[in-house]
């Protein structure tokens, strides 16, 4: 009963660098998204898919890459990281619109 | 633009006194008003889902109320477990369809012995 698995949980990056969060779901949910929490800030929506193959931007895209080749899976990538990224990121699920998401325990990004 | 605002910041409660945490909206067509509780270290956990004024809630020692503006998470007899970050988040559909959540900042509750 694993839910939404997010791999790693902790990194640390330098300037430039690139990496990608990944995000698995085994829930068979068709909705996934990516988040990030920053201090004082509630979280934000990166990008999200409604299903494999569909991705859209959310709130806060710039910086991110993302795609969804299979149902489960709903990686994030980080192109060329910047000490702006450094957040706490979770990925969540659901399994159609108006439910409740379900979150991962998240990835701590720092970047220096 | 949906705004979500929640207060307090912070609350100290000793263990069985009772309080409420407030979540104030503003949305344009609310799909839902989410309300989960995030451990340190951890991911939010789904509490409640509240989708129409007058609706209600109760899971244990918590109880969710909603109104056109707002929404109460009211905690009776709290004990230290009970001690987490309690988020309310809005939800909406995207123009692409899919869901999105708009977060408050959350209200950082202690319950001490």
């Amino acid at each position: 009963n694993a839910g939404v698995t997010q791999t790693p949980k902790f990194q640390v990056l330098k300037t430039g660098q690139s990496m990608t969060l990944q995000c698995a779901q085994d829930m068979n949910h068709e909705y996934m998204s990516w988040y990030r929490q920053d201090p004082g800030m509630g979280l934000r929506l990166i990008h999200y898919s409604v299903g494999a193959g569909i991705t859209d931007q959310g709130e806060v895209p710039n910086g991110y890459n993302v795609s969804r080749s299979t149902t489960e899976d709903f990686p994030l990538r980080l192109l060329s990281a910047a000490p702006s990224q450094t957040s706490v990121y979770f990925c969540a699920s659901s399994d159609r619109e108006g439910q409740p998401q379900h979150f991962g325990d998240g990835t701590r990004l720092s970047i220096l | 633009e949906d705004q979500v605002t929640q207060s307090p910041e912070a609350l100290r409660l000793q263990e069985g006194e009772s309080s409420s945490l407030n979540c104030s909206y503003t949305v344009s067509g609310l799909r839902g008003l989410f309300w989960y509780r995030q451990d340190p270290g951890k991911g939010p956990e789904f509490l409640f889902t509240l989708y129409s004024a007058g609706e209600e809630k109760e899971k244990e020692r918590l109880k969710a109320t909603l109104t056109k503006k707002e929404s109460f998470l009211h905690i009776t007899a709290p004990k230290p477990e009970d001690s987490a970050t309690y988020l309310c988040a809005v939800g909406d559909i995207l123009t692409g369809g899919g869901n999105k959540l708009t977060f408050g900042t959350g209200t950082q509750l202690k319950v001490e012995l």
